[in-house]
């Protein structure tokens, strides 16, 4: 199972670009790149998924370059309400593997 | 669709009792994974079943066990409780097994005295 490490917490400015960024040295070919995004007492919340290059939706675009050693996710524009925690996930889409959270990100946007 | 439901929502339980979870996953899916939350630990996975069948399991004790019924609906259990089990009980549901995307409930509060 790749393994993940992104940073311990992050604070930024309301209306800014966040960048998160995720290490995965050990990512094996079949896997794909997921991030979650989780407020207090609630469950995780998908944001995107990726294999390489850039993906983009209506809340974020996650940047991955061709070695795929890494990813960020890129928020525009943050506003107070995406204070939260943010996970990266490292998986294959065959089931073969548990999915490991790690510590993921805690992002303070201060107003 | 209706989301993923889970029941109780908050349970208060004494040490050595034991407890059952239940979730219901979002109709169509066939894939329901258990985490445990906790401040100290952050988010572990505790198992998966995929029709019916534990697909992969993380590192917890035979304690903590589970199954899937037919419908996809989910009961985890956990025997002898610990006052380590105080958590945060989540389930999570999705239309196939592996990184695809979850969708996750509410959560389990459950707090062992």
């Amino acid at each position: 199972l790749a393994k993940t490490t992104q940073p311990i917490s992050m604070d930024s400015y309301e209306g800014q670009e966040v960048n998160i960024t995720c290490s995965h040295n050990n990512i094996a070919t079949n896997d794909y790149i997921t991030w979650y995004q989780q407020f207090p007492s609630q469950g995780p919340r998908f944001i995107i998924q990726g294999y390489k290059t850039k993906v983009t939706n209506e809340v974020a675009s996650l940047f991955i370059p061709a070695d795929r050693k890494s990813s960020t996710l890129s928020l525009p524009r943050v506003s107070l309400s995406d204070t939260a925690v943010y996970y990266c996930l490292v998986g294959d889409d065959f089931g073969n593997e548990k999915l490991t959270f790690g510590t993921g990100t805690r992002l303070t946007i201060i107003p | 669709k209706a989301g993923v439901t889970q029941t109780p929502r908050y349970l208060i339980k004494t040490r050595g009792q034991q407890v059952t979870l239940s979730c219901s996953p979002i109709s169509g899916h066939r894939s329901v994974s258990w985490y445990q939350q906790t401040p100290g630990q952050g988010l572990q996975f505790l198992f998966e079943y995929f029709s019916e069948t534990q697909r992969n399991k993380g590192n917890f004790p035979g304690r903590f066990s589970g199954r899937q019924f037919s419908n996809s609906r989910s009961e985890m259990n956990v025997s002898t409780l610990e006052l380590g089990d105080s958590a945060l009980y989540l389930c999570a549901s999705s239309f196939a097994s592996g990184i695809g995307e979850q969708y996750f409930g509410p959560g389990t509060r459950l707090t062992v005295t």
